[in-house]
């Protein structure tokens, strides 16, 4: 069974903070690694994608991935009110490997 | 905007009776895909067509029927539906269905109220 685990939050952080949402997850195999945001009542929308071991960096945004320990985490810099959402960690794994999502962890950014 | 596009946005239904969703990509797409999403769970694959090849969740019970007309349409018929089915039902297409690296792009939804 792959599993796709993040905090089960909520997480509030006040404006202008840094917010750190992570997952871990259990398929070694894994290969491909999304963020996608989720507003209330809208569908999920993708912000971010990471592939290799290291950080990568857009805007506000930046994902982190260590294969070696399993996670995957996304830093928000400078935490808006606009950013209050619900965050889903999506993995896939093989080439036909289906993507696979994480409870999701709900943000509440405080002004 | 989304280039994926659903309707209707809304829709509520008997148990007895027939209706369908649409979905429409405007991405060049080769793959789309049916999502479940009950609140505050995250989306349950149901169907997927790739290069008009259906694979199905064989956990999604025969009341929920999907046609792919061509690779730019995708329908989701339901018959004989039951409450618990009241749901979020998410369309999303990607570049190929296959390998990695498929980033998943989805339509706005369509809130589905089965009484």
């Amino acid at each position: 069974q792959k599993e796709v685990e993040q905090n089960s939050g909520p997480l509030s952080v006040p404006e202008g903070a840094i917010a750190s949402l992570n997952c871990t997850y259990s398929d070694r195999g894994s290969q491909s690694f999304f963020w996608y945001r989720q507003y209330s009542g809208k569908s999920p929308e993708l912000i971010m994608f990471i592939y290799s071991n290291g950080d990568k960096e857009d805007g506000r945004f930046t994902a982190q991935l260590n294969k070696a320990s399993q996670y995957v985490s996304l830093l928000i810099r400078d935490s808006q009110p606009s950013d209050s959402a619900t965050y889903l960690c999506a993995v896939t794994a093989g080439a036909n490997s289906k993507l696979t999502f994480g409870k999701g962890i709900t943000l509440s950014v405080r002004p | 905007d989304t280039e994926v596009t659903q309707t209707p946005k809304h829709l509520v239904m008997g148990m007895t009776n027939k209706k369908s969703l649409k979905c429409e990509q405007h991405m060049g797409h080769r793959a789309m895909y049916w999502y479940k999403q009950k609140a505050k769970k995250p989306p349950e694959l149901m169907f997927v067509y790739s290069y008009e090849k259906l694979s199905i969740n064989e956990s999604v019970p025969s009341r929920f029927s999907p046609e792919c007309p061509n690779s730019s349409l995708l329908n989701l018929h339901l018959h004989a539906l039951q409450p618990e089915d009241s749901a979020l039902y998410l369309c999303a297409s990607s570049q190929r269905g296959k390998g990695t690296n498929e980033k998943l792009f989805f339509g706005s939804g369509t809130q589905l109220s089965v009484l």
